[in-house]
């Protein structure tokens, strides 16, 4: 089945690094994602990986993905306040469609 | 062509109501996605659109919902005889297609209160 879980809530300081877990039980899945969504808006693609990576880095976000566990996390260094924001991960088996499972959402709050 | 564009960004209707809501996607985009966000949750899949042909239809979606893409650009989910239930954020996303184009688009939302 298709089950994404996460964590509800997040709280750090400002400069510290975040990293916010996620869990899936579809082992085809071939992409996962994380997207951002601040109050009020719709959601921003941060990152995504393909299921035979195990990392990527994109600035001050590294994915790690532990696919035997079926585990994602995200990791923001530097956090800012302006990273304050809702943060799902998703996937997706690719295909015909590509549509998103995603999870719960985890809430980050930046303490400056 | 700044995004995917929602209309409108809020709806208030009594129940039993029909509403219809508006998705134009990015341009050169052929696929076309409605989901569904309550409060507290992630996003749903209601459904899919590749071109003008509706694909897939999630069970979430009851009879009362009915989405068009008429001619394969923008796209109406219209809801019949609202009930509170429906009450929620209705996100389209729209993306390229194709084995390398996997990053979909998404729309700030319509945000429909049903009273």
């Amino acid at each position: 089945g298709e089950d994404v879980e996460q964590s509800l809530f997040l709280s750090v300081r400002e400069g510290d690094s975040s990293v916010i877990n996620c869990t899936y039980t579809d082992s085809s899945s071939t992409y996962l994602y994380w997207y951002k969504q601040e109050p009020g808006a719709g959601l921003q693609l941060l990152t995504y990986i393909f299921s035979n990576m195990d990392m990527k880095q994109d600035q001050r976000l590294t994915v790690l993905l532990n696919k035997k566990d079926k585990h994602l996390s995200l990791r923001i260094a530097d956090t800012q306040t302006g990273d304050s924001a809702i943060y799902f991960c998703a996937e997706s088996k690719g295909g015909a469609t590509n549509k998103l499972i995603f999870g719960t959402g985890t809430l980050l709050a930046v303490q400056p | 062509d700044t995004g995917v564009s929602q209309n409108p960004r809020h709806k208030i209707t009594k129940r039993g109501q029909n509403v219809t809501f508006r998705c134009d996607p990015i341009s050169e985009h052929n696929r076309l996605y409605w989901y569904r966000q309550t409060l507290g949750q992630g996003p749903e899949f209601l459904t899919y659109f590749q071109n003008e042909a509706q694909l897939e239809k999630s069970r979430l979606l009851s009879d009362r919902f009915s989405a068009e893409r008429p001619k394969g650009s923008f796209s109406t989910l219209e809801i019949q005889r609202t009930e509170q239930g429906d009450s929620a954020m209705y996100l389209c996303a729209s993306s390229l297609g194709g084995p390398k184009n996997t990053e979909a688009f998404f729309g700030q939302g319509t945000r429909l209160t049903v009273v």
